[in-house]
C-alpha cells in the first residue's frame, strides 16, 4: 500500500534562513510527488510535482524539492524564507498510472521575523 | 485558464437538516472532480471522486453522497446531517492522468450545531 510521511508538525525558521520541510513515501514502482501549502480557511494551492527527469524541481514562490529514490524521500526546500511563508504544507504521494492521491499529515511551518 | 468554484464559504446547519455544497469547474472539459474533508485543520480524507458525468466512487461509507449531473458540477448532499459532519470540506479537480495535480476550491466551513 502506498503511504506518506511528514515527521515534523511544525517546523520553525528565521526569516531569511533556509528551510526545509521533511516528507517521505512508500510505494510500489516509481512515484508521482507533489507538494501543496494551504493558508488558513483556504483551500490547497498546487507548488510543484516531480514525475520523472531531474532529481530537483523547481516550483512556485521559490519553492524546490528534491527527490531521493534511495531515501524514498521528497523534501521541500527553499534557500530564504519568508515570514509570507508560514502555512500548512503537505506532501502527496501517487503510485501511476491510476493509484489514488495520498496526503500526509501536513507540517506547519513558521517563519519569524 | 481553468478555475474552481465553491460555495457557499461558510455554513451552519443544525443537526438532522439536509446539506448541499456545490462545485462547478470553468475553462476545462471532462475533469476528474474530488470532495474533501479537512478534519481540524490537517489531515486530508478523500471522501468521493468522479470521472465522468454520473459516474461516483465513494472512499468513505457515511452520512453523504455526491451527485455530478453535469460535467463541470459536483455536488455533495446529506439528507440529515450528523454533529460529525462538521469540518473543512475541499472540492478539487484534475486533468485525467496520474501526473495531473488537484486544484482546490477555497472550501466550505460547515458547521453542524
Amino acid at each position: 500500500a502506498q503511504s506518506v510521511a511528514q515527521p515534523e508538525d511544525q517546523v520553525n525558521v528565521a526569516e531569511g534562513n533556509p528551510l526545509t520541510v521533511k516528507c517521505t513515501y512508500s510505494v510500489s514502482g516509481n512515484p508521482y510527488l507533489f507538494w501543496y501549502v494551504q493558508y488558513p480557511n483556504r483551500g490547497l494551492q498546487f507548488l510543484l510535482k516531480y514525475i520523472t527527469g531531474d532529481n530537483l524541481v523547481k516550483g512556485s514562490y521559490g519553492f524546490e524539492a528534491e527527490f531521493n529514490k534511495s531515501q524514498t524521500s521528497f523534501h521541500l526546500k527553499k534557500p530564504s524564507a519568508l515570514v509570507s511563508d508560514s502555512a500548512l504544507y503537505f506532501c502527496a504521494v501517487r503510485s501511476p498510472p491510476t493509484g489514488k492521491l495520498i496526503f500526509g499529515q501536513g507540517t506547519t511551518l513558521q517563519v519569524k521575523p | 485558464s481553468q478555475t474552481i468554484h465553491q460555495w457557499p464559504a461558510t455554513l451552519v446547519q443544525p443537526v438532522g437538516s439536509p446539506l448541499s455544497l456545490e462545485c462547478t469547474v470553468e475553462g476545462t472539459s471532462n475533469p476528474n472532480l474530488y470532495w474533501y474533508r479537512q478534519a481540524a485543520g490537517r489531515g486530508l480524507q478523500l471522501l468521493f471522486y468522479s470521472v465522468g458525468i454520473g459516474q461516483i466512487s465513494s472512499e468513505v461509507p457515511q452520512n453523504l453522497s455526491a451527485s455530478r449531473p453535469q460535467d463541470r458540477q459536483f455536488i455533495l448532499s446529506s439528507k440529515k446531517l450528523l454533529l460529525s459532519d462538521s469540518g473543512f470540506y475541499l472540492c478539487a479537480w484534475s486533468l485525467t492522468g496520474g501526473s495531473s495535480p488537484l486544484h482546490f476550491g477555497n472550501g466550505t466551513r460547515l458547521t453542524v450545531t
